[in-house]
């Protein structure tokens, strides 16, 4: 077990609403990044939090926003969802960015989004 | 940009057939390529990365600078390598560890 932790693992929801994914990085981790699993786009990233800060964005729509609390927990919030949102969204953990080699990440189980 | 690509979505081989995973990459830096696996019901795990230059599990995959390429191989498969394997890349000049991955490939060994 990685021990990074995801909830909830399953939402379904309706279009136009808003939702928040909620996930635990490994213990000692301080850095936290969330990706998209869709079927069409595939594993896609969305942004990196490093100690509170967002530290690099990728594929992230306006709709959603993600924060990272002083405990180092991290929240991905999902608004005006649509229907082509529904995806495996991922977590992931790792020690520190930066130091010349990329640290390894360790992912959650997923939340499952389902939007009608 | 960042670019990975497989080829194969599907992947079928007898147990004791080797495999090989292509998988092809487009960075203008220096990258680090990985090989994530995801076993059915469990989450995506880190197979090897190529500084690491090690075997895990009979998997071994070597950075190709020339070609582009870090493709997975395994001489004789077992029936456990069925799973979802991601090659996935990360760029060193970036300062962050995001990774790039490719759509994917579902191996499956048939007994």
């Amino acid at each position: 077990d990685s021990g990074v932790t995801q909830t909830p693992k399953h939402l379904i929801t309706a279009t136009g609403q808003r939702v928040t994914l909620r996930c635990s990085p490994r213990s000692g981790d301080l850095s936290v990044y969330w990706y998209q699993q869709s079927l069409d786009q595939g594993l896609q990233f969305l942004i990196q939090y490093y100690n509170g800060e967002e530290r690099a964005k990728g594929n992230i729509l306006e709709r959603f926003s993600a924060q990272q609390f002083p405990d180092l927990h991290s929240e991905l919030n999902l608004s005006s969802l649509e229907l082509g949102d529904s995806a495996l969204y991922f977590c992931a953990s790792s020690v520190d960015p930066s130091g010349g080699q990329t640290d390894t990440q360790y992912f959650g189980p997923g939340t499952r989004l389902t939007v009608l | 940009a960042q670019r990975v690509t497989q080829p194969e979505k599907l992947l079928s081989v007898f147990k004791g057939a080797p495999v090989e995973l292509k998988c092809n990459y487009s960075y203008s830096g220096s990258p680090e390529l990985f090989w994530y696996v995801q076993y059915s019901r469990q989450r995506l795990q880190l197979l090897l990365r190529h500084i690491s230059r090690e075997s895990i599990k009979g998997f071994t995959a070597d950075l190709n600078k020339g070609e582009t390429s870090f493709h997975l191989k395994k001489p004789f498969a077992q029936e456990e390598d069925s799973a979802m394997y991601y090659c996935a890349l990360s760029g060193l000049e970036e300062g962050n560890n995001r990774l790039a991955f490719g759509k994917g490939n579902q191996v499956v060994v048939i007994p």
